[in-house]
């Protein structure tokens, strides 16, 4: 089944402490992005991957890494978690890198940083 | 960057009624996608309109889209209790070289809300 996996489901941590929320695609996308969902501010973008090895900021970059090693996997990395990160976290992959295509979406991290 | 905006935030009816969202958007775009998220859940495509098109049907969907106006509607016909859920349009970018974006922005929705 084609489908873009995160995980974990919930994660509740301390703030300081290094966390990683995985994604994984199965469909051999190109285009692989992160978003966060907060009430009354929608979805907004953190960082997207046009390839293998080839990252760039969203809107919302600050506090998050990324890395592309692998075509499925895009990891979403907090070096240094703290409570305004608490949010609701997307993955998402499209075919093709000018989306022109629909992006698949993860069903979600919800993140507590205490 | 760019976002839509989704008008009414809430919208509640009955259902078989229809129902209609629109979006608005600031700058020139290649396309404009709707989506849907069951509460919580990940969001699921729904339809996606080309800049150069002016309406589509998915099912009991349509979409309008009027670049002119820098806005976009989805009609959702003879809604069912099932089409309870939030909807979000989408749209990328057009840079002066004409060359697209990358990025792809999010309003902040329409809840939608069918009464049985």
């Amino acid at each position: 089944e084609a489908q873009v996996t995160q995980n974990p489901r919930y994660l509740i941590t301390v703030t300081g402490k290094k966390l990683t929320v995985t994604c994984s695609q199965n469909m051999n996308h190109e285009y692989m992005s992160w978003y966060r969902q907060d009430p009354g501010l929608g979805l907004r973008q953190i960082y997207y991957s046009m390839n293998v090895e080839v990252t760039d900021k969203g809107d919302v970059p600050e506090g998050y890494k990324v890395s592309r090693k692998e075509k499925r996997n895009f990891p979403l990395i907090l070096e240094s978690p703290s409570p305004n990160q608490t949010s609701l976290y997307f993955c998402a992959s499209s075919f093709q890198r000018a989306l022109n295509s629909p992006l698949h979406f993860g069903n979600g991290t919800r993140l507590t940083v205490t | 960057s760019q976002q839509g905006e989704e008008d009414p935030q809430a919208l509640s009816i009955q259902e078989g009624e229809n129902a209609t969202m629109n979006c608005s958007y600031k700058t020139s775009i290649n396309n404009l996608q709707w989506y849907r998220q069951n509460s919580g859940r990940g969001l699921v495509h729904l339809i996606l309109i080309r800049s150069n098109e002016r309406e589509k049907h998915s099912g009991r969907l349509r979409v309008t889209l009027d670049t002119s106006k820098k806005s976009s509607s989805l009609l959702i016909t003879a809604s069912r209790a099932a089409d309870t859920a939030s909807y979000f349009c989408a749209t990328d970018a057009v840079f002066y070289s004409g060359a697209g974006s990358y990025q792809l922005t999010f309003g902040k929705g329409t809840k939608l809300s069918v009464i049985p």
